[in-house]
């Protein structure tokens, strides 16, 4: 069935490095490819998203990147802060599947400062 | 600004009960769904629904049902509530249309004693 895969679990980086998290998925019918953040106690808030027939998308600090020969996304934020510090999910969609969203495990990122 | 409201943000049940977790959009939107967040499984989906009185199973539907009387209400029933039913649970909400990103409500913690 299909399936969303994300690495690294859990990442922890210094305060203005770089953070990139990846994932991969299984239907090459996928079309759609949304990231959220989830801080602690809150609930989880879309901040980028990317379709399929674009191959990078930036707002600021954060990029995605979408290789759908390879079939897999990364999100990457530059600079890094605390308040960057919480759970991410990718997660993809296709069309027509009525909205539903497959969504990887998360990653807990922790920046240090 | 869309608003997804859950009814409780925490809620202690003892097993055996009949639980009913509530979750209204203030959007139009067609599409809701019920997740589950458990640590290190992200979100699984339980169910959702594409429109009034339609619903359809997700990933792990086992013990639990759903109900949509109304476009803005879903709800979610435990039918009789078990231990390894505590948890984190999320209600969401997208509109009908391609690609549509979901908007969250804040959760309700259940814990089933």
């Amino acid at each position: 069935g299909e399936n969303v895969e994300q690495h690294p679990s859990t990442l922890s980086v210094q305060e203005g490095d770089s953070a990139v998290i990846k994932c991969t998925y299984s239907d090459s019918a996928s079309n759609y490819f949304p990231w959220y953040k989830q801080e602690l106690g809150k609930r989880p808030q879309l901040i980028i998203d990317i379709r399929s027939n674009v191959g990078e998308k930036k707002d600021q600090r954060i990029a995605v990147t979408l290789n759908k020969t390879a079939k897999h996304f990364s999100l990457h934020i530059t600079e890094t802060q605390p308040e960057d510090s919480a759970v991410y999910f990718c997660a993809a969609s296709k069309t027509g599947n009525t909205g539903k969203l497959i969504f990887g495990q998360g990653t807990t990122l922790q920046v240090k400062p | 600004d869309v608003k997804v409201t859950q009814s409780s943000r925490y809620l202690v049940k003892r097993t055996g009960e009949k639980v009913f977790l509530e979750c209204v959009q203030d959007m139009d939107h067609e599409n809701m769904f019920w997740y589950r967040q458990d640590p290190g499984l992200g979100l699984r989906l339980i169910y959702f629904s594409y429109d009034v009185k339609m619903k359809e199973k997700g990933d792990i539907p086992e013990g639990y049902s759903v109900s949509r009387e109304k476009k803005e209400r879903f709800s979610l029933i435990l039918e009789s509530a078990s231990t390894n039913q505590t948890s984190m649970y999320l209600c969401a909400s997208s509109p009908t249309g391609t690609n549509q990103p979901q908007h969250f409500g804040d959760g309700t913690r259940l814990s089933i004693l």
